[in-house]
């Protein structure tokens, strides 16, 4: 299956500092890529759709201004975390797929995750 | 409001022994999907179910779909350790990659 990165896979900040996390997919170019967020002990959650060259879509109850994403290429989307707080540390998780005509293709592949603390 | 629901939520295995997880699911969508997950990991793909009557099998976990009553089955045969990890199911109902997630069924497998 197709390999998607993800960069860093860990990271602990300050409360009130930023933190940008990478996306990328190795070997395929992916138009469509997903951010998740998941809690200790809890399913993942859909933050939003990043499309490449155009705005992504949040999911509602996401903050767009507190979580900026860009989707500049078709192998890399990054996630950054603005002015970060302790209930912002989560284990962040992208996906990406590629697209055919109008619908994505059935499979989407998932990155190893980034673990972030805010301290 | 599309709900996705697994259950059990946690599931203590026997070794040996078969066990279902079942997903209902609120809303029609043509296309679900199981994972694994790991203690500090990300999602492993198991199953990607694409029709209504689909079934798909790898080693002791067998999935199968009935798009009529939105239910879906993770089957394990004769359990065994290894087996021990997250379950999720998920649904893509508008068939653009917006998974929505069941609330995982945690799977521990003893001797």
């Amino acid at each position: 299956g197709a390999v998607v990165s993800q960069h860093p896979s860990r990271v602990i900040c300050k409360s009130g500092t930023s933190v940008k996390i990478e996306c990328r997919s190795l070997d395929f170019q992916a138009t469509t890529m997903f951010w998740y967020r998941q809690f200790p002990k809890q399913s993942l959650m859909l933050m939003a759709t990043s499309n490449e060259g155009s705005k992504a879509t949040y999911e509602q109850g996401v903050e767009k201004d507190k979580f900026l994403i860009n989707h500049a290429s078709l192998t890399l989307s990054t996630l950054t975390v603005t002015s970060a707080h302790p209930e912002d540390s989560s284990f962040y998780i992208c996906s990406a797929s590629s697209a055919a005509g109008a619908r994505l293709l059935h499979e989407q592949y998932f990155g190893p995750g980034t673990r972030l603390t805010v301290t | 409001e599309l709900k996705v629901e697994q259950n059990p939520l946690f599931l203590s295995m026997q070794e040996g022994k078969n066990y279902t997880i079942y997903c209902n699911y609120s809303t029609t969508s043509d296309r679900l999907y199981w994972y694994r997950q790991d203690p500090g990991k990300s999602l492993e793909s198991l199953f990607v179910l694409l029709s209504n009557g689909a079934v798909k099998q790898e080693g002791r976990l067998m999935a199968s779909l009935d798009t009529k009553a939105r239910l879906s089955t993770l089957h394990i045969t004769a359990a065994v350790h290894d087996l021990s990890a997250t379950y999720f199911c998920a649904v893509d109902p508008d068939s653009w990659g917006k998974l929505q997630f069941g609330a995982g069924t945690q799977v521990v497998v003893t001797p």
